[in-house]
Order: structure tokens, then C-alpha cells, then sequence
């Protein structure tokens, strides 16, 4: 298995537009994370779902985010519209069986946001 | 309130030495713990856990960890460090009630000198 794959690995945007990363979990993990990565806050879960369904979106910052996993092998997270702040690095993550098992993290997509 | 605590931003050893990363911990119930590791540009990768049974744990590259429960801990140790082991250490803790999400320390980097 290739591991997790997320794209891009770097995007650049302007303030109000609209970004969407994305992410190719592990195949047969059920569990799938996404995390972001700043210098001032460190590594914060984001959201997660088991079996495709989102299951805690607590860490999700505002309305203008939001997460999709249409299917086992593919999950999207969109910011619409961006801004400055939302510059840093997001991780998607898959497990096999969540808290039991250690996860498996993508490279990262850099975000900056102008 | 569940929390990891890394308290040192740096780690400093000479290759060859012994290296410690120390991490401690806030959860309730019986804590499920986690070291990854993060180098320049890519996603963590997990080095080991501390789910049950015996103190020391023994993970991937040389790396053990050593559970200590009156104190809190979990620290990450190498008997002999080198100089590719430099990179960033994650120490992650298991929410005590929702058992998928993880919360992890601010990490600490490691430098190791020829």
C-alpha cells in the first residue's frame, strides 16, 4: 500500500477563495482523521470519521470549514472562503481500528493563504 | 482536562549518547499512549504505544519508552543516539472518553551532533 495520499502538497490561494484538500486513506482502515499543524497552536484534530461518517467535527474552527467522505477511499476537506489565518499544514490520517491502533499520517498539504 | 505536556522545545546530545524526550500526561481513566516521529516535510510516523502490561515499551529504530503511572509519564529514550534520529517528537495521549481522538504534545526537536 502507498500510505496515505493527500493532494497537493502545497497551495497557494488568495483571501476568499475557496480550497479543498484532499485524501486517500489506507486501504481497510476504518478510521480517517484530519489534523492541522501551526507553530502558535501545534497538531489539533480537526474532525474524524469511522466507516465514512463524520463522527466529531468539535475541532472544526468555523462554518466556513467543512469535510466530506463520499466514499472508503476518499475524503475531502474544504474552506470556503479562506483567509490569512487558515494558513498552515493539514494532516490526514487513517487507522484501522481508531484509538486502538497507531495512525498513519499523509505528508501534509502547506496551505498559504495571501 | 486531558492533556500532553512536552516540556523541553529542544533536545541537545552528542551521537552516541543516550538521549530521554520527556512527555507527561492528564487523561482519565487508563491512558493510552503514543510516540511519533516528524521529519522535515512529512507527516508523523509512529514509533510506538503504551497500551497494557509492561512499563517498557519497545518501539521502531532503537526507541523505547517507559511508563511511569505515579508520575505521569511516558518518556521516549535511546541508548545510543544518531545523528539521523534528528528530527521532531510527537508524545500523544488517548482521550479518556472519546476513544478516538488524541490529543498531542507541542514537540519537542531533537538535535543530535557528530
Amino acid at each position: 500500500d502507498a500510505g496515505v495520499i493527500q493532494s497537493p502538497r502545497h497551495e497557494v490561494t488568495e483571501m476568499g477563495q475557496e480550497v479543498t484538500l484532499r485524501c486517500k486513506p489506507i486501504s481497510g482502515h476504518d478510521y480517517l482523521f484530519w489534523y492541522r499543524q501551526t507553530m502558535m497552536r501545534g497538531l489539533e484534530l480537526l474532525i474524524y470519521f469511522n466507516n465514512n461518517v463524520p463522527i466529531d467535527d468539535s475541532g472544526m474552527p468555523e462554518d466556513r470549514f467543512s469535510a466530506k467522505m463520499p466514499n472508503a477511499s476518499f475524503s475531502t476537506l474544504k474552506i470556503q472562503p479562506s483567509e490569512p489565518r487558515d494558513s498552515a499544514v493539514y494532516f490526514c490520517a487513517s487507522s484501522l481500528q481508531g484509538g486502538h491502533t497507531e495512525a498513519f499520517f499523509g505528508q501534509g498539504t502547506r496551505l498559504t493563504v495571501v | 482536562a486531558q492533556s500532553v505536556a512536552q516540556p523541553e522545545d529542544q533536545v541537545n546530545v552528542a551521537e552516541g549518547n543516550p538521549l530521554t524526550v520527556k512527555c507527561t500526561y492528564s487523561v482519565s481513566g487508563n491512558p493510552y499512549l503514543f510516540w511519533y516521529v516528524q521529519y522535515p516535510n512529512r507527516g508523523l510516523q509512529f514509533l510506538l504505544k503504551y497500551i497494557t502490561g509492561d512499563n517498557l515499551v519497545k518501539g521502531s529504530y532503537g526507541f523505547e519508552a517507559e511508563f511511569n503511572k505515579s508520575q505521569t509519564s511516558f518518556h521516549l529514550k535511546k541508548p545510543s543516539a544518531l545523528v539521523s534520529d534528528s528530527a521532531l517528537y510527537f508524545c500523544a495521549v488517548r482521550d479518556g472518553y472519546n476513544f478516538n481522538k488524541f490529543y498531542f504534545g507541542s514537540g519537542t526537536k531533537l538535535n543530535v551532533k557528530p
